[in-house]
């Protein structure tokens, strides 16, 4: 059974400063989703994982994987305001349905 | 382009009442899932079609909670006997045959009071 755990559930910051978020599954499936969500919206794609070392960088967003810890880290550089959201991990099977195994989301919350 | 459509927005039913909830994918996408999300928690998978039949329908809580796909694009949820903790946002996600990233639709509120 696939499990997905997202450390911190909630994180507070100031502008400027740098963190992590940690995401750590259960299985040796190789594909790792990060999602944004806003209050009240949907999800929003930011990044798809598809191998070990793989490394993608939007902004000042970064996703990584390392599939032999099972763990997947998405880092905010200089974090503005903005980025306030809530970000969620995924995994799935591949081979199987492909259906998404989320984590339970990290809260971010930017403060001027 | 158009993304995933869901309707409607928010629905405010009574306990026991019967309720459809609608999905409209991207076009050209084969595949398509439904996801239900409790507040505070990330989304739950329920069920995923490929094409018009269900392919994987183990997420589904129990036999009030049926999905259809005719036509092999729109879907409808359906939730029979509606309980109040059924109260959730329902999410629907598409993507193309043999693709590995699903677009989410921006949901359907249910309260079920």
């Amino acid at each position: 059974e696939l499990k997905v755990e997202q450390n911190p559930l909630f994180l507070s910051m100031q502008e400027g400063k740098n963190y992590t978020i940690y995401c750590n599954y259960s299985t040796t499936s190789d594909r790792l989703y990060w999602y944004r969500q806003d209050p009240g919206k949907s999800l929003e794609s930011l990044f798809v994982l598809l191998s070990n070392g793989a490394v993608k960088q939007e902004g000042r967003l970064m996703a990584s994987l390392d599939t032999k810890a099972r763990l997947s880290t998405l880092h905010i550089t200089a974090a503005v305001h903005d980025l306030s959201a809530t970000y969620f991990c995924a995994q799935d099977k591949e081979g199987g349905s492909e259906k998404l195994v989320f984590g339970k989301g990290t809260k971010l919350t930017v403060n001027p | 382009g158009a993304g995933v459509s869901q309707t409607p927005s928010n629905k405010v039913t009574e306990k026991g009442k019967y309720v459809e909830l609608r999905c409209d994918p991207i076009s050209g996408h084969t595949a398509l899932y439904w996801y239900r999300q409790s507040l505070g928690q990330g989304p739950e998978f329920l069920i995923y079609f490929q094409g018009t039949g269900a392919a994987d329908d183990s997420g589904l809580p129990n036999d009030r909670f049926f999905a259809v796909r005719p036509e092999g694009s729109v879907s409808t949820l359906k939730i029979q006997r509606t309980e109040r903790g059924d109260s959730a946002v329902y999410l629907c996600a598409s993507s193309i045959p043999g693709g590995v990233e699903q677009f989410f639709g921006p949901g359907t509120r249910l309260t079920v009071l």
